[in-house]
């Protein structure tokens, strides 16, 4: 166990809403990641938050947005849902930057988009 | 485009033999490397992780880089059948706003 956690573990949407995904990090650490995994891909980095800012973001369009709050726990949310964003949502945190420091990952919310 | 290339596999190995995963990445600049196991429909746990040009041990695991060649490996001894996964590779390639790119990751089966 990581001492990661994510909420909810599983859900489905219909194309068109909005979801929020919530993730509490390892105690000590302030970074949190996301990522996207698609069925039979890698996990794909969409942001981080590094003491409640976002610093650094991949290839993600802007309906992708998150928030850290001072307990450095974090959510994602996801607005006009589409077909698409059916996939394993990961949280990640570290005690410092993605990369710099080592991840480790939450057990992941699947999503499905009807 | 920062590139991470794996072999998809399956990957089939006697249980007991060495089991050797390869990672290629193609951004030169690239600085860390981890690998991670991930078991079906669960999330990827961390193995190893590598930032210096040579090997690192760690119990049956021994991570290899090769920075000259963009080439990282991942080899495990005395493979057991719970070592049946899929194994991604991933590269932090520097400037503290990007996180992990990731390889498609490479499925080993350990046949008993």
């Amino acid at each position: 166990e990581t001492g990661v956690t994510q909420s909810p573990t599983h859900l489905i949407k219909t194309r068109g809403q909005q979801v929020t995904l919530r993730c509490s990090s390892q105690s000590g650490h302030n970074t949190v990641s996301w990522y996207q995994q698609a069925l039979g891909q890698g996990p794909q980095f969409i942001f981080q938050y590094y003491r409640e800012e976002e610093n650094g973001r991949g290839n993600f369009p802007p309906r992708f947005s998150g928030l850290q709050f001072p307990n450095y726990s974090s959510e994602l949310n996801v607005n006009a849902l589409e077909l698409d964003d059916s996939a394993l949502y990961l949280c990640a945190s570290s005690l410092g930057l993605a990369g710099i420091d080592e991840q480790y990952f939450g057990p992941g919310t699947r999503l499905t988009v009807t | 485009q920062k590139e991470v290339e794996q072999n998809s596999g399956p990957l089939s190995v006697p249980e007991g033999a060495i089991a050797s995963l390869n990672c290629t990445y193609s951004d030169r600049g690239s600085q860390s490397f981890f690998w991670y196991r991930q078991y079906s429909g669960k999330s990827p746990e961390l193995i190893m992780f590598i930032y210096s040009n040579g090997d690192k041990e760690d119990g049956r695991f021994t991570a290899q880089l090769n920075k000259a060649s963009q080439y990282v490996s991942l080899l495990i001894r005395d493979s057991q059948p719970s070592d049946s996964a899929t194994y991604l590779c991933a590269v932090y390639s520097g400037g503290g706003a990007d996180g992990l790119t990731f390889g498609k990751g490479t499925h080993l089966i350990i046949q008993p």
